[in-house]
């Protein structure tokens, strides 16, 4: 079965740098969730979109911003990048945003140095 | 505030040695309550979702349970490639985000 794609895999960048990560969900999936996991950490909630409208909003810092597509795909913007970021981020998908469950992705592992 | 409280944070079994793990949460309307498998380095991976209190999902050697306040994830004659760390989550009403607890990391020895 098809899963959620997640592109880069892994991301290097210096501080104050900017990075775009990508997910692609799930076909026929219409909702999109962005998470961030670090080191130790259970996933926290960061952002998500149903129809291409932000749904809801968690503990995202003012420097990331995110959007969804007409193809449903969707991309999360980093920009003044800070040590703190470097993180496992993760997408996730889900058919219907009423009670569905979450499939998760791979993820992007981010490092900034 | 809402709370996902796992335990134990760490099990080691033997292979064979059936067990439980906990999820305790608190939570104004529960929407559901999910299980996950996460692997080191990797994306959650679905195991179950419950609804209701009573409810009960099984799936090889692992069956889920829901109460009012607590599910248990009982694993029955664990093999060492169920070693993982197991995310219990929950989605209250009128949000679309996992809270999610802390983890159990499970270790099981051949």
């Amino acid at each position: 079965a098809a899963g959620v794609i997640q592109s880069p895999r892994h991301l290097i960048k210096e501080k104050r740098e900017t990075a775009t990560l990508k997910c692609y969900p799930i076909p026929r999936h219409d909702t999109v969730y962005w998470y961030q996991q670090g080191p130790g950490q259970d996933p926290q909630f960061l952002i998500s979109f149903y129809e291409k409208m932000q749904s809801d909003k968690g503990s995202i810092p003012d420097r990331f911003s995110a959007q969804q597509f007409s193809d449903y795909h969707s991309e999360l913007n980093m920009s003044s990048l800070e040590l703190g970021d470097s993180a496992l981020y993760f997408c996730a998908s889900s058919r219907d945003r009423v009670q569905e469950t979450q499939y998760f992705g791979p993820g992007t592992r981010l490092l900034v140095l | 505030e809402d709370q996902v409280t796992q335990s134990p944070e760490a099990l080691r079994l033997q292979e064979g040695e059936s067990s439980s793990l906990n999820c305790s949460y608190t939570v104004s309307g529960l929407r559901g309550l999910f299980w996950y498998r996460q692997d080191p380095g990797k994306g959650p991976e679905f195991l179950f979702t419950l609804y209701s209190a009573g409810e009960e999902k099984e799936k090889e050697r692992l069956k889920a349970t829901l109460t009012k306040k607590e599910s248990f994830l009982h694993i029955t004659a664990p093999k060492p490639e169920d070693s993982a760390t197991y995310l219990c989550a929950v989605l209250q009403g009128g949000s679309e985000k996992l809270v999610f607890g802390k983890g159990t990391k499970l270790t099981v020895n051949p």
